[in-house]
């Protein structure tokens, strides 16, 4: 089955740099590549995803980009704030009916004022 | 965007009674539904994909006979905790698939269970 590696598990930066978070998959029929951001005890939001038709998406600050011979995708956050502190997931799937999301274990980021 | 609803939100149980946790789809059909559960500071561990109307598929390692899971309805999955032990304690959360022109998971709230 999938397996999904992610890493840095925490990140630590200053207002106003970037961040960037990596993550792996091992399935190479994974197509669908969702990020998301879960604050403490709440549920994960999606922030951005990425299908494999496409290379790069941005969103604002939030840019994933995904190299599909390599089997990774990376998260990029620009000007951080310190709203945007969160554990982040990536996960993977084939994205067919009934096919989970596999997540990776996640990254802690803390940006300090 | 889709709205899934989880209930309860939290919970505390005396060790060896069961807990049902109920996950909806409160504005589409999911004839798909997930649960995962979360430990402390870890991710979101995949136990078990609940399928309408025919049984659920467990993951490794995950016992079909203390998490039993009822698929009942296009929007309503259940998942119960049968004879609960303190290392059952964790955060509990369900995923509904939206399926369309944009497919995409939705979350319930998540359940936060504490057996005693």
């Amino acid at each position: 089955g999938e397996n999904v590696e992610q890493h840095p598990s925490t990140l630590s930066v200053q207002e106003g740099d970037s961040a960037v978070i990596k993550c792996t998959y091992s399935d190479s029929a994974s197509n669908y590549f969702p990020w998301y951001k879960q604050e403490l005890g709440k549920r994960p939001q999606l922030i951005i995803d990425i299908r494999s038709n496409v290379g790069e998406k941005k969103d604002q600050r939030i840019a994933v980009t995904l190299n599909k011979t390599a089997k990774h995708f990376s998260l990029h956050i620009t000007e951080t704030q310190p709203e945007d502190s969160a554990v982040y997931f990536c996960a993977a799937s084939t994205r067919q009916a009934g096919t989970a999301l596999i997540f990776g274990k996640g990254t802690t980021l803390s940006v300090s004022s | 965007g889709a709205v899934v609803s989880q209930h309860p939100s939290r919970v505390i149980c005396k060790s060896g009674t069961s807990v049902k946790i109920e996950c909806r789809s409160l504005d589409f059909q999911a004839t798909t539904m997930f649960w995962y559960r979360q430990f402390p500071k870890q991710s979101l561990m995949l136990m078990a994909t609940s399928n309408e109307g025919s049984k659920a598929t467990y993951e490794q390692g995950v016992e079909k006979d203390k998490f039993l899971i009822n698929h009942a309805s296009l929007t309503l999955s259940t998942l119960t905790v049968t004879s609960a032990h303190p290392e059952d304690s964790s955060f509990y959360i369900c995923s509904a698939i939206k399926q369309g022109k944009v497919t995409e998971a939705f979350f319930g709230q998540g359940t936060r269970l504490t057996v005693v």
